[in-house]
This record gives structure tokens, C-alpha cells and sequence, in this order.
């Protein structure tokens, strides 16, 4: 079983729907969770960040960690055919020296 | 500025060919990273300095050699690749690696896709 599970899709949706993404993981140390959203051929972009267990809402983002069930998710609202992009959870310890471990990334389209 | 430079964007090299990958960022942050992407898959991450001293290597083959020179540039050195490691190679900085009281939240660079022929 991998560390971190995330549905590799592709997930395709219409302009202006609300798309969740979510991320599972087993080990309960890990604290620090971030979103990245990669377009093709390009490096990971950094969208959000959130510390331990809550919400954090930036813009059409918001992204959530529900530390009792191991459960991270990203919500996007009146998501754009812009948004079409490959979005990878990681997350990492405070004894792990950086490492950060990934999902596999779940590839989005948005339709006009 | 989450900037970080990688230079060049696109490399071509023969298998007995030596050549180097460079990195830079100006936040101030004192960890850098290597990591390796093949399509379709997350990063995995190569090396990590921290303060400018190699603090992680995840057992990478010496044909890869990371050199640090200052707090600001993080270099990779190539030599006698196989075609397999033909890859994305992403470079990232973090204000510091990831302790109790700092996240280590990692910003990347946009890679240099690298064909060894």
C-alpha cells in the first residue's frame, strides 16, 4: 500500500462546475499538506499549504485536512478550462527532513 | 518572488557525455532539492542540502553528483547516463527543510527535460 493514495483520473468536468480532489494516507505523522498544480511539461506550482487539521481558503481554492480519517482535499469553484492541469497532494513529516511524499496526481480537464 | 530558476530548459546528451544542471532562487531559503520526474509520476526526490551541506541522498547512482556552492545555486552533475534516465529534472528551495516550527513548504523550479541519446 502506498504511503499517500490519490485517484489518477483524468477527471473531466464543464466550465464553471466545483471539482474535489482529494488525497488518502496512512502514516499519522505527517503535518504539513500541500496541493501543486503542474501544467504539461512544466514544474509544480504551489497552491496551497496547510498546517495539521483545517481550512484554508485562497480565491476559487480551498483546501481542507481532516487529520482523523488521514483525508486531504482540494476544492475548486467555477473552475476554468485555465485550471486543466495534473494536481498533486504531498505532505511531510517534521522528522523527515523535507521529504516530501506525493500522491500519483490526478490529471483535470475543464471543458468550455 | 517564489522564483527559481533552472538552466538550460532542454538537454540532448550522448551517454559518454558530462554536463551539469544549474539551479538558482534569491528567497533566501537555505534548503535546496533535486528531484527526477518520468511522465505521468510524481516527483522522487534525488538530493537535499540544507546550509549548503548534502543532508539527504536517496541512494542515487554516482553518475549523478550534486554540488552545492553557495546558499543560492545547486548544481547537477552528469556523467555517463543511461537512456533511462532520460527525465524531467526539477529543481525546488524551501525557506528551511521541514522541522517542528517550520513547514518546509517546497517551490519548484520548471525543470529541465533531459534525453540521453
Amino acid at each position: 500500500q502506498k504511503e499517500v493514495e490519490q485517484d489518477p483520473g483524468p477527471l473531466s468536468v464543464p466550465e464553471g462546475a466545483i471539482v474535489s480532489l482529494n488525497c488518502t494516507y496512512s502514516n499519522s505523522a505527517f503535518q504539513y499538506f500541500m496541493w501543486y498544480r503542474q501544467y504539461s511539461r512544466k514544474g509544480p506550482e504551489l497552491l496551497m499549504y496547510t498546517y495539521s487539521s483545517g481550512n484554508k481558503e485562497d480565491g476559487r481554492f480551498t483546501a481542507q485536512v481532516d487529520k482523523s480519517s488521514k483525508y486531504i482535499s482540494l476544492f475548486i469553484r467555477d473552475s476554468q478550462p485555465s485550471d486543466s492541469a495534473t494536481y498533486l497532494c504531498a505532505m511531510n513529516t517534521y522528522n523527515q527532513g523535507g521529504k516530501l511524499i506525493f500522491g500519483q496526481g490526478t490529471e483535470l480537464s475543464v471543458k468550455p | 518572488d517564489t522564483e527559481v530558476t533552472q538552466t538550460p530548459k532542454h538537454l540532448v546528451m550522448g551517454m559518454t557525455n558530462k554536463k551539469s544542471l544549474k539551479c538558482e532562487q534569491h528567497m533566501g531559503h537555505r534548503a535546496m532539492y533535486w528531484y527526477k520526474q518520468k511522465a505521468k509520476k510524481p516527483p522522487e526526490l534525488m538530493f537535499v542540502y540544507s546550509y549548503e551541506k548534502l543532508s539527504i541522498n536517496e541512494s542515487v547512482p554516482s553518475r549523478f553528483s550534486p554540488e552545492c556552492p553557495n546558499s543560492s545555486l545547486l548544481n547537477l552533475h552528469l556523467h555517463a547516463l543511461q537512456p533511462e534516465d532520460s527525465a524531467l529534472y526539477l529543481c525546488a528551495s524551501s525557506q528551511d527543510q521541514a522541522w517542528a516550527s517550520v513547514s518546509g513548504e517546497q517551490y519548484f523550479g520548471p525543470g529541465t527535460r533531459l534525453t540521453v541519446t
